[in-house]
């Protein structure tokens, strides 16, 4: 199972709107509606962010998005802030009963 | 509070074995889903095994088949990860997670350590 593709890093303004990019198969992403994002801070844990491809957990801002069309789930964050500065990470269910994450994409707040 | 803390991680030679722990509290262990993933230093988030909450299914990624094996203690909360074979490359840190929404881990771990080296 091949790592779901990310481009490697975006940066965006405060106050801006930026899209990260999470490109499967149509043996994950494709085929179900079970794509999650994870913010990540360095040296800490992942955090959900996106579940169900465009759900948010209890307590997560709602400048995050998620979305999906074919092979490509996206994220979009708006409003940028400087707290937004991580790593993001797509994640999908398998038709193998296996997850896969994305190689992670990392945010610059300039 | 729900939490997930590891332990058992260390520094160990390659071919040598290692069991990862994870203890549970706060909610019903024994209703959710729980994962390892690990993380190599510097790198990507890599998905390594889920047990079923009654411990009925478990799978792997290919990386780790017939080396690794998860398994879960319900009546102790506990999720476990036994290595054995180990090799350089599984260098990481290794967290837990609970799968409270469906494939989503909305729980993590802190994390453990394990650094495979002669």
């Amino acid at each position: 199972q091949s790592a779901l593709t990310q481009p490697a890093s975006v940066s965006g303004s405060p106050g801006q709107s930026i899209t990260i990019s999470c490109t499967g198969t149509s043996s994950d992403v494709g085929i179900y509606n079970y794509v999650s994002w994870y913010q990540q801070h360095p040296g800490k844990a992942p955090k959900l962010t996106i579940y169900d491809v465009r759900k948010r957990p209890s307590g997560v801002s709602n400048r995050f998005s998620g979305s999906k069309s074919g092979n490509t789930a996206s994220l979009t964050i708006s409003g940028l802030q400087a707290g937004d500065e991580a790593h993001y990470y797509c994640s999908s269910y398998t038709t193998n009963t296996t997850w896969v994450f994305g190689g992670g994409t990392k945010v610059t707040v300039l | 509070q729900v939490q997930l803390v590891e332990s058992g991680g260390g520094v160990v030679q390659p071919g040598r074995s290692l069991r990862l722990s994870c203890a549970a509290s706060g909610f019903t262990f024994s209703s959710y889903g729980m994962h390892w993933v690990r993380q190599a230093p510097g790198k990507g988030l890599e998905w390594v095994a889920v047990i079923w909450y009654d411990g009925g299914n478990k799978y792997y990624v290919e990386s780790v088949k017939g080396r690794f094996t998860i398994s879960r203690d319900n009546s102790k909360n506990t999720l476990f990860l036994q290595m054995n074979r180990l090799r350089a490359e599984d260098t990481a840190v290794y967290y837990c997670g609970r799968e409270g929404l469906v494939t989503s881990l909305d729980v993590w771990g802190q994390g453990t350590t394990v650094t495979v080296s002669s």
